[in-house]
């Protein structure tokens, strides 16, 4: 039972470089989310989609991307990286409309330089 | 100058005892409030969440308890174990804002043996 993956565990990135980040589900929530916590901070929401084909703009969603073409996958984008995207990344899903249970990712640490 | 959200607040307790995480919160409106646990390096997993018609909600070895009157919620852990050491996380679910949890800062649970 693997519940939420994210990929890559870990990356270093250039300045300037696109990196997509990755996440698929298979427990067929329709809720996925982005988060990212950075150091000794709590998680601060990126971008949402509540089903398949929609998606919304978190909390700090300028610099990012995200698609949700099937229920299973939500890639995160980043454009053209900058240092301030240095951070930890969690993606995590949801049953829509539920009380608030998150199952996270184990998260992808990205660092930009 | 530097965040103060780089300074996780600690709290340090003897294996056996009981413990008690505290937590502010600021929406009146929100409709549900969660509490995560943060092992190292992993993403974090819900522990017991309380509707916000509620004051008191017990699981197995934890009790959430909320007061609305000064916008507080509380977790207690009792006969806290060494695994219970991680970082603990308080979040709203504020249903008239999407259905999106905005989490605290946290506080890093150290249990000493």
């Amino acid at each position: 039972i693997a519940g939420i993956t994210q990929a890559p565990t870990s990356q270093i990135l250039a300045a300037g470089r696109r990196m997509t980040l990755r996440c698929t589900q298979d427990m067929r929530h329709n809720a996925m989310y982005w988060y990212r916590q950075d150091l000794g901070l709590g998680l601060r929401l990126i971008h949402y989609s509540n089903t398949a084909g929609t998606t919304g703009k978190g909390e700090v969603p300028d610099g990012y991307s995200v698609s949700r073409a099937n229920t299973d996958d939500f890639p995160l984008t980043l454009a053209s990286a900058v240092p301030s995207q240095t951070s930890v990344y969690f993606c995590a899903s949801a049953v829509a409309g539920g009380t608030g249970e998150l199952f996270f990712g184990e998260g992808s640490r990205l660092t930009v330089l | 100058g530097e965040s103060v959200g780089l300074h996780l607040p600690t709290l340090s307790v003897q294996e056996g005892d009981n413990s008690i995480i505290n937590c502010a919160y600021s929406n009146s409106a929100s409709d549900y409030f969660i509490w995560y646990k943060q092992e190292s390096g992993k993403g974090p997993q819900f522990i017991i969440d309380i509707r916000s018609n509620m004051d008191k909600r017990q699981g197995q070895r934890v009790t959430v308890l909320l007061n609305k009157t000064v916008k507080h919620l509380s977790l207690q852990i009792a006969a806290t174990q060494p695994g219970d050491s991680a970082v603990y996380f308080c979040a709203e679910n504020r249903h008239n804002a999407g259905n999106m949890l905005t989490f605290g800062g946290g506080t890093r649970l150290m249990v000493k043996p």
